[in-house]
């Protein structure tokens, strides 16, 4: 069975730009989670999604945004890109929202890079 | 908010030796704790988890127990292998308010296992 999977694995822009990352969850899995892994350090928690729904949201700017579509996938935008954003971007994948307690699983993630 | 320390930042061992890397949390309302290991290039890969009603599971070589009331939880590898070689990464998340989705993880355990 596929992963998490994520795309693209590797993304270089610079200052100012915008970006769009792309995550499809495990089949059956309907929740959706962005992590931002800045090196050295733990995942930082970014966006739930729920049903198309922001359900959690961390402790971000408002330049990031994200959305769930009807088939579980899901985008993360970032605009107006610093050099501080340089990070692994990660998508978890979850069955519910979690109040059971389901496990989240992680894809390979984007690698970012602000030139 | 949630705050998690881990413990150590480094861990070397002999292969055959045990490993046990420890995490404490201030939220006592979280009630789900996963560990996830990490390989260069790759995300976050669960490899055990527990929950609050539970104080100790195990895994062939990996254990994980808990301590509510000290709040605190702990990754225990026995008979390590080069293969365990890692970044190990501790979680926690509380299943109320309003990012019931959120892990706030731990700032990681760089693990060597040396021949």
């Amino acid at each position: 069975d596929a992963g998490v999977t994520q795309s693209p694995t590797h993304l270089i822009k610079t200052r100012g730009q915008h970006v769009t990352l792309r995550c499809s969850p495990i089949s059956g899995h309907k929740s959706v989670s962005w992590y931002q892994q800045v090196l050295g350090q733990g995942p930082q928690f970014i966006f739930q999604y729920y049903e198309k729904e922001e359900r959690g949201r961390g402790n971000f700017p408002d330049r990031f945004s994200a959305r769930q579509f009807p088939n579980y996938s899901s985008e993360l935008n970032v605009n107006a890109l610093l050099l501080g954003d340089s990070a692994l971007y990660l998508c978890a994948s979850s069955l519910s929202p979690n109040r059971s307690n389901q496990p989240q699983h992680f894809g390979d993630g984007t690698r970012l890079s602000i030139l | 908010g949630e705050n998690v320390e881990q413990h150590p930042s480094t861990l070397s061992v002999q292969e055959g030796d045990s490993a046990v890397i420890k995490c404490t949390y201030s939220d006592s309302a979280s009630n789900y704790f996963p560990w996830y290991k990490q390989e260069l290039g790759k995300g976050p890969q669960l490899i055990i988890d527990i929950r609050s009603n539970v104080g100790e599971k195990k895994d062939q070589r990996i254990a994980v127990t808990l301590n509510k009331t000290a709040k605190h939880f702990s990754l225990h590898i026995t008979e390590t292998q080069p293969e365990d070689s890692a970044v190990y990464f501790c979680a926690a998340r509380n299943a109320g308010g309003t990012s019931y989705g959120k892990l706030t993880f731990g700032q990681g355990t760089i693990l060597t296992v040396h021949p």
